[in-house]
Formats: C-alpha cells, structure tokens, sequence
C-alpha cells in the first residue's frame, strides 16, 4: 500500500513559471524525501528534509514540511523544459524503507 | 563515483520461467532495497538488507520472490514461475546506514508474456 498522496497528479505549466507540488502523508516519519524519474527509469533524489525541519532550500527547488498537517510541498521556480518528469514524494517507515506516493507528472512547455 | 548499476537494463521471459535480477549498490553502502514500480504508480517496497541480512522482507508479494546478499554487497532478486503480473520495473537502491538517503539504479524492465 502506499502511504503518500501527490496532489496534482498532473501539472502542466509554461517555462519560467513555478511549478508546485503536494504531498500528504498517513503516519508518523523521521524525514520526507523527494525524488525525480524521467522515462519511468531510476529516480534522482532531489532532497531530504528531517520531521524537526520546517523548510529546506536547494538551488531552484524549496520544500517545506508541515508535521501537524502531514503535508510537504515542492516548489520549483523558473522552471525550464528539462524540469519535465515524474514527481515522487517519499517518506520513511521505521525500518528505513520508503513508501511513495502515486507522483505528480509535471510538463514544462518551451 | 560509481552509483548504483542493476543488470540487466531490460528482461523479457515467458511465464512460468525463472528471472534474477541484479543489483551493485555504491561501495560502502551497508543498506540495500529492492522496490517494484507498475505503469503509473510510485515504486513500492519488497525487501532491505542491513549487511548480509534481510531486515524486513514485507513487501515480498509471495514465496516466488526471493532475494540474497550474500557478501553485504551485491545483491539478487530471485522469481520463480514468473506471472504475467510480475511484469514491472524492478529498482534497487542503497544507502549509507538505512536511515539516510537512498540512492537509485536505473531499474530492470521485467517483461512476462
């Protein structure tokens, strides 16, 4: 079963404008992960940010995380054509695997 | 450095046949994840190893999959009989201590006809 929810599942946006993403999660977790696919292949972590953080920034990507809301949200801004991929939110069971969410499919048109 | 390799990139069988599938985490790596991803949906887990050991192997769907690590390095993931339902993207991941981040192959395209 799969814990996480992306919201949306599909995003379509211009280049340069900001793409944002949602994720809501069921328990408890000691961090959230967001990664990137391209082409249904293997996913590039995009960042991590711990339960006791409240935001983490990385180049064009900001994410934050709410614990009291089970929620996190990945914003990326001026996005580009090459942004265009899967978008997976992941969080942590106790035992250190991950449990995804369905993914938020992003098209960033030129 | 090297990432995470998986071998081979794309396997296509006929139901009832026995597949592995390989995968070469980053050196160093003393946790190792096996997950499987359908058409459309996020990868869901199968099996971590801690070193040698299978930490937790509740994502295993039945007793047709199987995986072993035997040096805490390189790792097999084993099907027998494989079903046409069987067919998905297998992706292995590893990590530095299991509670960090994991990183990921390529994946192997599994093909049951």
């Amino acid at each position: 079963s799969q814990q996480g929810e992306e919201d949306p599942q599909a995003l379509s946006i211009q280049e340069g404008e900001n793409a944002t993403m949602n994720c809501s999660y069921k328990t408890s977790i000691n961090n959230l992960q967001w990664y990137r696919q391209n082409s249904g292949r293997g996913l590039v972590h995009l960042i991590l940010i711990r339960s006791n953080e409240r935001e983490k920034h990385s180049g064009r990507l900001r994410v934050t995380l709410d614990t009291s809301k089970k929620s996190s949200s990945l914003l990326i801004t001026a996005s580009r054509a090459a942004d265009t991929a899967s978008y997976f939110c992941a969080t942590d069971a106790p035992s250190g695997k991950l449990i995804f969410g369905q993914g938020t499919e992003l098209s960033v048109k030129p | 450095g090297a990432g995470v390799s998986q071998t081979p990139s794309n396997k296509v069988t006929e139901k009832g046949k026995y597949v592995e599938l390989r995968c070469d985490p980053i050196s160093g790596h003393t946790a190792l994840y096996w997950y499987r991803q359908s058409l459309g949906q996020g990868p869901e887990f199968l099996i971590y190893f801690q070193g040698t050991g299978a930490a937790d192997d509740s994502g295993l769907p039945n007793d047709r999959f199987f995986a072993v690590r035997p040096e805490g390095s390189v790792s097999t993931l084993k099907i027998q009989r494989t079903e046409r339902g069987d067919s998905a993207v297998y992706l292995c991941a590893s990590s530095l201590y299991g509670t960090d981040t994991q990183y990921f192959g390529p994946g192997t395209r599994l093909t049951v006809l």
